[in-house]
């Protein structure tokens, strides 16, 4: 079974660079959720698309932007990253029609050095 | 403000025996109560999930006790594997809004 796509698996980025993480959420799911993780932590959530508008958003910085496309996939834009966005960024999709099943990604792993 | 509270932190169990992790909510609009299964380096996975129409779903070893007045639900693992050590996550939402997940359990299995 299709799964939710991740890409790039991991990333190094120097402080001050710019980061795009892009997901495939799985194909019918109208849903798109992006978390962060940071080392043992309980992951975050950050910001969702339905149907490709902006449905909810948590604490994401300013310095971070999403969209959701017209292929229903989705892109983070990381911007001024800091030595703090080091985490796991992990993206799930969902739709109402199955019961509320949300699937996480791998993830995309961002060291800023 | 942590909205799902989870405990403990850690577990250490012998294989073969029963692992219980708990967890409280706050939000009684929640309708969703999912757990998760997380593997270093790896996207948290899916274990199994609870509406909040019924109080108990099992799944193999895995069953989710759940108790609404309380707002309280459990997993618990039955028969423990050393392959079962892992970090778990319960969750709750409602609807498909957003997952709000709960602090982690560390659960390590020793032969």
């Amino acid at each position: 079974a299709a799964g939710v796509i991740q890409s790039p698996r991991h990333l190094i980025k120097e402080k001050r660079e710019t980061a795009t993480l892009k997901c495939y959420p799985i194909p019918r799911h109208d849903t798109v959720y992006w978390y962060q993780q940071g080392p043992g932590q309980d992951p975050q959530f950050l910001i969702s698309f339905y149907e490709k508008m902006q449905s909810d958003k948590g604490s994401i910085p300013d310095r971070f932007s999403a969209q959701q496309f017209s292929d229903y996939h989705s892109e983070l834009n990381m911007s001024s990253l800091e030595l703090g966005d080091s985490a796991l960024y992990f993206c799930a999709s969902s739709t109402l029609s199955i019961n509320y099943g949300y699937t996480f990604g791998s993830g995309t792993r961002l060291t800023v050095v | 403000q942590q909205q799902v509270k989870q405990s403990p932190q850690s577990l250490i169990v012998q294989k073969g025996g029963i692992s219980i992790i708990n967890c409280a909510y706050e939000n009684t609009a929640f309708d969703y109560f999912p757990w998760y299964q997380q593997f270093p380096g790896k996207g948290p996975a899916l274990l199994i999930a609870i509406r909040p129409d019924v109080s108990e779903k099992k799944e193999g070893r895995f069953t989710i006790s759940f108790n609404k007045s309380a707002k309280q639900f459990s997993l618990h693992i039955m028969d423990s594997q050393p392959g079962d050590s892992a970090t778990y996550f319960c969750a709750a939402s409602r609807s498909t809004d957003k997952l709000i997940f709960g602090t982690g359990t560390r659960l390590q299995v020793f032969p």
